[in-house]
């Protein structure tokens, strides 16, 4: 069967780094996402990486190695907003999304 | 408006009860969805609506009906539903391409269902 597996929560300090893995077995490959969601909100796109390496996008970057199914999440100089839960998504052969449970980050002051 | 709109937010209903959730998208999308999801569990896609074609999950009960009458709505009618039901269903919108793009999901902010 198709799986993506995440720690179910974490916890860090303002101001400090936090990465989040996600490791994946999947049917096939054709990309790997990561969206933010806010208790009671709706989940938004935070990252898309299609082939292997680190993706920066400001204080958020995106690592994938595809050989090893194997993604995380970084997060530099955390900040209280960024308490919310990360949800890890694999687009399959079939161009399905297959999701995680997702990680729910607990920011400390 | 902009983006992807949910109505209702909350919905409190009875098994016997028939109601519907409603969708709509502004972003010019022509794909939209409908996920289930529930707590300490990954995204359940339920009905997606894809250039005018309906792909479903064959797990889903048929107590759950969707209809998308154009490419901007979408409606997810209910019936008879159960106490395991509850949960917050979302309505998504993409633009899928002929190519290999990355058809990002773009989310409402979902439709609290608790079912009595």
């Amino acid at each position: 069967g198709q799986n993506i597996d995440q720690p179910t929560e974490m916890t860090a300090t303002e101001g400090a780094i936090v990465q989040i893995n996600c490791t994946y077995q999947t049917s096939g490959f054709n990309g790997l996402f990561w969206y933010q969601q806010h208790a009671g909100e709706a989940p938004t796109f935070l990252s898309y990486n299609v082939l292997d390496g680190l993706e920066e996008k400001g204080r958020f970057s995106s690592f994938l190695s595809r050989s090893k199914g194997y993604s995380y999440l970084l997060l530099k100089e955390l900040q209280m907003k960024d308490s919310a839960s990360y949800l890890c998504a694999v687009r399959d052969s079939n161009y399905q999304l297959i999701w995680g449970a997702g990680t729910k980050l607990i920011i400390k002051p | 408006e902009t983006g992807v709109t949910q109505t209702p937010r909350h919905l409190v209903m009875g098994m016997t009860n028939k109601k519907s959730l409603k969708c709509e998208q502004h972003l010019g999308h022509n794909a939209m969805y409908w996920y289930k999801q529930s707590a300490k569990k990954p995204l359940e896609l339920m009905f997606v609506y894809s250039l005018e074609e309906r792909v479903e999950n064959n797990s889903v009960p048929s107590r759950f009906s969707p209809e998308c009458p154009n490419s901007s709505h979408l409606f997810l009618h209910l019936h008879t539903l159960q106490p395991e039901d509850s949960a917050l269903y979302l309505c998504a919108s993409s633009q899928v391409a002929s190519g290999y793009g990355a058809n990002v999901l773009t989310f409402g902010a979902g439709s609290r269902l608790t079912v009595l």
